[in-house]
Order: C-alpha cells, then sequence, then structure tokens
C-alpha cells in the first residue's frame, strides 16, 4: 500500500445520492486505474487513467465517472448511487506497459448504498 | 468478463504443506501475473511470467506457464500460516497492457 492512498476508508451513503472516492499516490506513476471488487465478480476494471486528462473506460463504467487534474490523484465519481454500487473499490497504479505491467493496489473503499 | 480462471476456488493445507494453485485462460497472452490479497486489503504483486518463459521462481514461489494448454501454476513450498490469502492471476492480452483478474483461490494455512 506504500505510496497509494484512499478516501474515504468507508462510507455509508443513501441511494440517489452522489459519493466521490479519491485515490493518491506519491509514487509519480503515469497509469491509475480504478476497480472494484464482488464476491460474485472478482475484481472488475471500471475506468483507468494514462495521463493527466486522460482517461478511458473499463468494463463496468456504467454510472461512473473519473477526472485526473494532477498526475497525483485520481478521482471516481458516482453521480447518484445506487444500491447494485455498494462494492469494495481498489485504486492501482502502474509505470509501465507492455511485459512490465506490474499493478500496485491501495488499500480500497468499502462502500454502502443504502 | 474473466480471461483467467483460478482453481480451486478455495485450498485448505497445514503449515509445512506444499500449495498448488492454477489458473487457466482463453486467449493468447503477453503475459501473466499472480498477486496476494490478505484479508481487507488490498492486491500484492508476487511474479510476472512473460509469454516466452516457462517457469520462473521467487523465494518459495514457483510459477510455471503452459502457452500450449493456456494454464499457469502457482506453487508455495514449505507453506505457513502467514501465507493464508487469496491469490489471483491476471493476464493482459492482444494490444492491451491492461491485466483482467481472475476471481482468485482462497488458501487457507492452518499452524
Amino acid at each position: 500500500d506504500a505510496g497509494i492512498t484512499q478516501s474515504p476508508r468507508h462510507k455509508v451513503t443513501e441511494t440517489g445520492t452522489p459519493v466521490t472516492l479519491r485515490c493518491h499516490q506519491t509514487e509519480n506513476h503515469r497509469y491509475m486505474y480504478w476497480y472494484r471488487q464482488d464476491p460474485e465478480h472478482g475484481l472488475r476494471l471500471i475506468h483507468y487513467s494514462y495521463g493527466v486528462k486522460d482517461t478511458d473506460k473499463g468494463e463496468v463504467s456504467d454510472g461512473y465517472s473519473v477526472s485526473r487534474s494532477k498526475t497525483e490523484d485520481f478521482l471516481l465519481t458516482l453521480e447518484s448511487a445506487t444500491s447494485s454500487q455498494t462494492s469494495v473499490y481498489f485504486c492501482a497504479i502502474s509505470d509501465r506497459t507492455g511485459a512490465g505491467n506490474e499493478q500496485f493496489f491501495g488499500p480500497g473503499t468499502r462502500l454502502t448504498v443504502l | 468478463s474473466q480471461q483467467g480462471e483460478e482453481d480451486p476456488q478455495a485450498l485448505s493445507i497445514q503449515e509445512g504443506e506444499n500449495a498448488t494453485m492454477n489458473c487457466s485462460y482463453k486467449t493468447s497472452i503477453n503475459n501473466l501475473q499472480w498477486y496476494r490479497q490478505n484479508s481487507g486489503r488490498g492486491l500484492v504483486h508476487l511474479i510476472l511470467i512473460r509469454s516466452n518463459e516457462r517457469e520462473k521462481h521467487s523465494g518459495r514461489l514457483r510459477v510455471t506457464l503452459d502457452t500450449s494448454k493456456k494454464s499457469s501454476s502457482l506453487l508455495i513450498t514449505a507453506s505457513r500460516a502467514a501465507d493464508t490469502a487469496s491469490y489471483f492471476c491476471a493476464t493482459a492480452s492482444g494490444g492491451s497492457y491492461i491485466p483482467t483478474f481472475g476471481r482468485g483461490t482462497s488458501l487457507i494455512v492452518h499452524p
């Protein structure tokens, strides 16, 4: 978890409210990712970023948006949270593409949508 | 959708025994990685094996890759209670550098 922090670590919110999760890195890595982890589906990619202001969709992007205005920060926003978005959210970073793309993960945010 | 699928889903062994987990995947890969996740924590990278490699070692870990069978195995020798965790394989294929993760194998090592 060194060099990557996520905030908040736990959040309970109600259906229909907006939620923003923050990922902060001190490693100056170019690539950042948001995943969600669910027991029945495993780890799935939501969005990723390949540079400041450069983002793209992952496998399960519906209902989520992201922003990256600085190298060190990657924000995930649920515009109007739904119960299906109850999950554990992980941020990850990496510095290389191709054959050497090891990812480093943050500690996770447990989100509950009531 | 998962590219890699781990087998077994759960594994329970005694301390000192070896633990073997397998990963099968569907399409040609650039590389395959193994990660560990302790309960309530983020994933930690263990080892990466490239498509042109057949075996790699790191401490008590041994990873093999058989591209003809589209499968990989992770062997943990002389397991310890601290090895209790979930283990995931992740594959990167085609033009994508982003790994796709399986659902994982839950390993319990009894002291």
